[in-house]
């Protein structure tokens, strides 16, 4: 039972536009959400994260939208760098009951060129 | 600020020996730290949850007995991979939480090879 889903597996844009990397939940507990940038042997590096109390957060080049009638976010990344290449994980938690364990979607590689 | 270093990065050993990984909060007090594991091409699965001082707390289908965690300081959890075999390869990461801090912060993971 995946509880978050990334559906796109990779996504390929060019440098200066925009990149738009989705996520989808079914857990309704979830009340907390982040973002995770993780290259090839490397552990994942926190980006940004969304209360659901809040339907957008921004920081730099990055924004987060949360749809929680849709259970539904998504991460803006303009204008889009080379050094952006990565995969992107959505995580998920229940803030209040489960001790902030994460629930991590299958990522999405991202690819910007220049 | 916020590093959490994990050694070793890269093991290689034969089936049957065990294999202790170390993560370490370098620069803040972790009361809870994570252990999970990602097989290739797919998502980081949660294996335990770790508070200093207590016991783990392990998720369905972890077995607890042949992945020890030990959580005995505010900055230091190992996880000791008992009797590996070769379906135990796979890349583990851990990850710390400080005290009513989010996001968790993750060390750089370690390669298991088991032979």
């Amino acid at each position: 039972d995946q509880q978050v889903k990334q559906n796109s597996p990779s996504l390929s844009v060019q440098e200066g536009r925009i990149s738009i990397l989705n996520c989808d939940y079914t857990n309704s507990m979830f009340d907390y959400f982040l973002w995770y940038k993780k290259y090839p042997a490397e552990g994942p590096t926190f980006l940004i994260s969304i209360s659901s109390i809040k339907d957008k957060n921004e920081d730099g080049r990055f924004t987060v939208f949360l749809n929680k009638s849709a259970k539904h976010l998504s991460l803006h990344i303009v204008p889009s760098q080379p050094g952006d290449s990565a995969v992107y994980f959505c995580a998920a938690s229940e803030e209040e009951t489960s001790g902030s364990r994460l629930t991590f979607g299958e990522g999405t590689q991202l690819t910007v060129n220049p | 600020g916020a590093v959490v270093s994990q050694h070793p990065s890269w093991v290689i050993c034969k089936s049957g020996t065990s294999v202790k990984i170390e993560c370490r909060s370098l620069d803040f007090q972790a009361t809870t730290m994570f252990w999970y594991r990602q097989f290739p091409k797919q998502s980081l699965m949660l294996m335990a949850t770790s508070n200093e001082g207590s016991k783990a707390t392990y998720e369905q289908g972890v077995e607890k007995d042949k992945f020890l965690i030990n959580h005995a300081s505010l900055t230091l959890s190992t996880l000791t991979v008992t009797s590996a075999h070769p379906e135990d390869s796979s890349f583990y990461i851990c990850s710390a939480r400080g005290f009513y801090d989010q996001p968790q912060h993750f060390g750089d993971g370690t390669r298991l090879s088991i032979l």
